[in-house]
């Protein structure tokens, strides 16, 4: 069964420093997003992805964080100076369609953690 | 404001018991989508059963059923004949039809199944 991946599974970095976090989504999908779980926490979403192109951002997507689909198979999402607050499990998830009766299929996350 | 509202932090199961999870839910939308997702220690999120806001029936996946009350707004999830497997975080998300591509995520309820 197809599924989406996510590399890595685990991710330390220092404050301030850059990381690329990736995804590759289930190849006939269409549409792609970034959430982010806190640790005990609700999952939240960042943005979501369409047609090279982001369509909806949360307010938590600030002028830090872009995405990006470098090529036909993967979607990244860069955090570009990172805060402690960013510590969380950061979730790719695609789905064939936008309706609202489309599931989302979730990657298995990259916990991320700043020191 | 849209929200999803999951009010059992905790829930407690003997095996081979039922038990129905809680999700209540406030959208204006009349057209919408309501999901649950399992997640377990190891942190993925797994779908497990959507409900349409149009549906006339109760969606079912196996042990998983759906106990849709639009008037109530409420979408509760009913796991039939517990395993000890089925203990892990179990969310409730919304998803809009119009205008919007995210899923919105209630709080959890972390299930436990015990022998």
């Amino acid at each position: 069964e197809p599924e989406v991946t996510q590399t890595p599974s685990h991710q330390v970095t220092q404050m301030g420093q850059e990381v690329i976090l990736h995804c590759v989504p289930i190849s006939n999908h269409l549409y792609f997003y970034w959430y982010r779980q806190i640790l005990g926490q609700k999952v939240e979403f960042l943005v979501s992805f369409y047609n090279n192109e982001i369509s909806e951002k949360s307010e938590i997507f600030d002028d830090q964080f872009s995405v990006e689909r470098p090529d036909g198979s993967n979607f990244t999402l860069k955090i570009r100076s990172t805060k402690l607050e960013d510590s969380a499990m950061y979730f790719c998830a695609s789905s064939e369609a936008g309706d609202s009766y489309n599931e989302q299929f979730f990657g298995p996350g990259t916990r991320l953690t700043v020191l | 404001a849209q929200k999803i509202t999951q009010t059992q932090p905790g829930m407690f199961v003997q095996e081979k018991e039922a038990v129905t999870l809680d999700c209540t839910y406030d959208t204006s939308d009349p057209s919408y989508g309501l999901f649950w997702y399992k997640q377990p220690s190891s942190g993925e999120m797994i779908f497990l059963i959507y409900q349409g806001s149009y549906d006339q029936q109760n969606a079912t996946e196996g042990r998983y059923s759906l106990n849709f009350q639009k008037a109530r707004k409420s979408a509760n999830l009913v796991i039939s004949a517990s395993q000890l497997g089925d203990s892990a975080m179990y969310f409730c998300a919304m998803r809009l039809s119009y205008n919007t591509d995210k899923l919105i995520f209630g709080t959890g309820t972390r299930l436990q199944v015990f022998p």
